[in-house]
């Protein structure tokens, strides 16, 4: 079955730098790659996804790149702000099944 | 109007009982799922159902069995509740499986097993 590797586990920086997270998967079926936030408490909620056949995608101080020959994804979050304090998770999805990384707790420091 | 809803919010138990919990969507989806987070806030699928048939069955224990009365339902009932069984269950929907469409959660019910 698919396995989703994700790293860092805790990520601390400062407002206003940049985040990277980073994702491998195993198997080259998966198709879909979701990025989910998950504030303390909270559901998770999607904040940016990407398709097997794109290589980048950008949503304003989010960004997300997938390098397929390789089987790894990123999320770049420019420009932190404290409320982008919160866990992280990336997943990988192939036949209806989204198997999920192990989360990154963020924290943006003011 | 909430999307995808479950309940209880929060659950207190015994050990030895039995609980159920209740999820509802009303965004149309056809596929529905069962999370499990635990207290590392890892999240791993439990079930998933497409149009009330079970299309993914993780390797979780018989004591958990889901039902899907219709599309828009999907129950989770868990006997003999032991302490590991103590996480936060969410429950998602997405609009079908196998697509490239993003899962909407529940708020989750917060299981606490004493």
């Amino acid at each position: 079955g698919e396995n989703v590797e994700q790293h860092p586990s805790t990520l601390s920086v400062q407002e206003g730098d940049s985040a990277v997270i980073k994702c491998t998967y195993s198997d080259s079926a998966s198709n879909y790659f979701p990025w989910y936030k998950q504030e303390l408490g909270k559901r998770p909620q999607l904040i940016i996804d990407i398709r097997s056949n794109v290589g980048e995608k950008k949503d304003q101080r989010i960004a997300v790149t997938l390098n397929k020959t390789a089987k790894h994804f990123s999320l770049h979050i420019t420009e932190t702000q404290p409320e982008d304090s919160a866990v992280y998770f990336c997943a990988a999805r192939n036949a209806g099944k989204s198997t999920f990384g192990d989360g990154t707790t963020l924290t943006v420091k003011p | 109007d909430t999307a995808v809803s479950q309940t209880p919010k929060y659950l207190v138990t015994q050990m030895g009982n039995d609980k159920s919990i209740k999820c509802e969507q009303n965004l149309g989806h056809d596929t529905m799922y069962w999370y499990k987070q635990d207290s590392k806030k890892f999240l791993k699928i439990m079930f998933s159902y497409n149009n009330k048939e079970l299309i993914i069955n993780e390797t979780v224990p018989n004591r958990f069995s889901p039902k899907s009365p219709d599309k828009a339902h999907l129950n989770l009932h868990i006997n003999s509740l032991e302490l590991g069984d103590s996480a936060v269950y969410f429950c998602a929907s997405s609009r079908r499986a196998g697509s490239h469409t993003e899962a909407f959660f529940g708020q989750g019910t917060r299981l606490t097993v004493v």
